[in-house]
């Protein structure tokens, strides 16, 4: 696609249900960004993929979270037994490695973001 | 460990004026790229600007400057003639250049409102 595409954009969940956010980044984008921005915070890393690497899940609050991506493309983060205080906008972002691409400058790409609510 | 600094979590301005935002950063590194992102109403971050660390010379696109201090680890950037649509929050942003990760460190954000 033009952009990078999350879904879904709003969700509203019960204490202790899981909840699965999707993200399809730019199409040829090799890195792609999992952040959580919380009301009145900054954003916050969770998690990077980078091609076949192995990720880096040194932000990932607990145990709860997890993340996976599929084909070197779309992801999907996974937020088990969700609590009151994993509300907050998840947003992904994309970049490409390649030689000469704009991200050469480590610029990102973001998506709206998706709204999590827990009751 | 990088950090980011946003002092000022609100301002406001008035249409046509000038405002400065304000970023510290600190870090051990020495080559790095610096950024200043808007997030609108619409929750999608926006590049606004971007500043390479070996580059002297101040980033400029169109209404938007930074003030780039190195040796103050400071980040500040300027937007002339501000209009209505620059109603937003923005956040400073520092990487890593040259490491395999591109991991973005950001500040807390300022909100910004232009006044007709």
């Amino acid at each position: 696609g033009a952009g990078v595409s999350q879904s879904p954009s709003n969700k509203v969940t019960e204490k202790g249900k899981d909840v699965e956010l999707r993200c399809d980044p730019i199409s040829g984008h090799t890195a792609l960004y999992w952040y959580r921005q919380s009301l009145g915070q900054g954003l916050e890393f969770l998690i990077y993929f980078q091609g076949n690497s192995a990720p880096d899940k040194s932000g990932l609050p607990s145990d709860r979270f997890s993340a996976e991506r599929t084909g070197g493309s779309v992801s999907t983060l996974t937020i088990q037994r969700t609590q009151q205080e994993d509300s907050a906008v998840y947003l992904c972002a994309s970049s490409s490695r390649l030689a000469g691409g704009p991200s050469r400058t480590g610029e990102l790409f973001f998506g709206e973001g998706s709204r999590l609510t827990v009751l | 460990a990088q950090t980011v600094t946003q002092s000022q979590p609100e301002m406001s301005v008035q249409e046509a004026e000038t405002v400065t935002l304000s970023c510290t950063y600190d870090t051990s590194e020495n080559n790095y790229y610096l950024f200043w992102y808007k997030q609108p109403p619409s929750r999608q971050m926006i590049l606004v600007i971007r500043q390479e660390a070996y580059k002297q010379q101040n980033a400029t696109e169109n209404r938007f400057s930074v003030n780039f201090q190195k040796a103050a680890k400071s980040f500040s950037l300027k937007i002339s003639d501000s209009q209505l649509g620059d109603t937003a929050m923005y956040f400073c942003a520092f990487t890593v250049s040259g490491g395999s990760n591109y991991k973005l460190t950001f500040g807390k954000g300022t909100l910004l409102t232009v006044n007709p």
